[in-house]
């Protein structure tokens, strides 16, 4: 049973690219979060998703910064026009139901803006 | 409101114990899950303790007082393998978990 999958696992950006992350839940697991991790710092909740549902975004930046579960693929986290304070490992974490149960996280990715 | 801290750094022997407290603001807590985070890896899940107590789990352990918003992890029989960062993370009446900023654990020959 292949655990949480993200992709790429590094990318390298130029202020004001766009950078694409992706993941893939483990099997059977339909919500979906997404954290990033700050050098130094610890994880910060960013955004939850169901499948096609946003559910809480309060943790994701106003402005740039977007999600997306559909009902066929993997979750998308976007950042447009990128900025070197984006610089950051950005880590998914799936549970197969939601409320004291058990997040599993995928291997990252560490985002680096030029 | 979280306010979750933990030690930035610990050192121990292998063979030896450390234990990891972590203390949080207990208005609205949920529980608490313990992760394991190997420097450029992610989080593996350790523990998760919702009732007061210990929880065993081999070599780890974790405890948890409701009423004094504390926890610790127990780590027993070090391994060289065991250095890495302990993240105490938290749910406060939701889904979101809310991590303190990790322990580094260094364990020395």
């Amino acid at each position: 049973n292949a655990g949480v999958m993200q992709n790429p696992r590094h990318l390298v950006r130029r202020r004001g690219q766009e950078a694409r992350l992706r993941c893939s839940p483990m099997k059977g697991h339909s919500h979906v979060y997404w954290y990033r991790q700050l050098p130094e710092e610890g994880l910060k909740f960013m955004v939850y998703l169901q499948k096609e549902n946003i559910i809480d975004e309060s943790g994701m930046p106003k402005e740039r910064f977007s999600a997306e579960f559909p009902k066929e693929g993997p979750s998308i986290l976007r950042i447009q026009q990128v900025v070197r304070g984006d610089s950051a490992a950005y880590f998914c974490a799936s549970s197969p139901v939601v409320g004291g149960e058990t997040q599993y996280f995928g291997p990252g990715t560490r985002l680096l803006v030029l | 409101g979280q306010n979750i801290d933990q030690p930035t750094e610990m050192t121990a022997t292998e063979g030896a114990i450390v234990q990891i407290n972590c203390t949080y603001q207990t208005s609205g807590f949920n529980g608490l899950f313990w992760y394991q985070q190997h420097a450029g890896e992610a989080p593996t899940f350790l523990s998760y303790n919702v009732l007061d107590g210990l929880e065993e789990k081999g070599r780890f352990s974790s405890f948890l007082s409701r009423s004094k918003g504390y926890s610790y992890l127990l780590l027993k029989e070090l391994q060289m393998k065991d250095s890495a960062s302990y993240l105490c993370a938290v749910t406060f009446n939701d889904y979101k978990l809310s991590f303190g900023a990790g322990t580094t654990v260094t364990v020395r020959a």
